[in-house]
């Protein structure tokens, strides 16, 4: 298996719902990632696990909340979210945070609305 | 399926050498290609190519689209040691990117 599966594809949520995003990889890979892309902007980076633990949060607001239930498994809990958050949201894993990372792979990404 | 292909997977050269990297898509409503550098944390956008022919240059980075072909290449002259990196092809289409698994290039002084 050498995929990184992120569910949903598509969501649609209103302000006050609360949602997960799930990123899933069977490769070994040790170090997972979120990214959140705006249109037409580069993936801008959230937060980093390795070795199942959060290694670096980008400022990100406390309406996102990741977990890592495990090596293989990466959530992203939502919580009161706002209509600037609608982005796509990327999760990607690499076999190791600290190299250079050779073989990132990312999932196809779940494209977000908040209404 | 659409795909996003890069090659080589990995490249070492000296310091001062040119390095020509590839990418090769097939998406379906393909929208545009991106280059990203990537070092241990986001990727940084380098280029956005939509019309083919047309090179795009940002110091001694340049690229150039091939939509007939469908494939970019990235150049980069007169390599320095701060180049190593992973490059990041990436295809837009309608509802997502999809990107190339990276080109990892090591600068060696």
């Amino acid at each position: 298996d050498t995929e990184v599966t992120q569910t949903p594809k598509h969501l649609v949520m209103g302000m006050t719902n609360k949602k997960s995003l799930k990123c899933e990889q069977h490769m070994g890979h040790r170090a997972m990632y979120w990214y959140k892309q705006k249109a037409k902007k580069p993936p801008e980076l959230m937060f980093v696990y390795s070795y199942e633990k959060l290694s670096i949060n980008e400022s990100v607001p406390s309406r996102f909340s990741p977990e890592c239930p495990n090596s293989s498994l990466l959530n992203l809990h939502l919580h009161a979210l706002q209509p600037e958050d609608s982005a796509l949201y990327l999760c990607a894993s690499s076999q190791d945070q600290d190299t250079l990372g050779y073989g990132y792979t990312f999932g196809s990404g779940t494209r977000l609305t908040v209404v | 399926e659409d795909k996003v292909v890069q090659s080589p997977l990995s490249l070492v050269v000296h310091e001062g050498d040119t390095v020509t990297l590839n990418c090769s898509y097939e998406v379906t409503n393909f929208r545009s290609l991106l280059w990203y550098k990537q070092e241990k944390k986001a990727p940084t956008f380098l280029f956005m190519l939509t019309s083919s022919g047309i090179e795009k240059k940002s110091g001694r980075l340049s690229s150039i689209l091939d939509k007939k072909e469908l494939f970019s290449i990235l150049n980069i002259t007169a390599t320095q040691t701060g180049d190593s990196a992973i490059y990041l092809c990436a295809s837009n289409r309608d509802d997502k990117i999809i990107f190339g698994k990276g080109t990892r290039l090591h600068i060696l002084p």
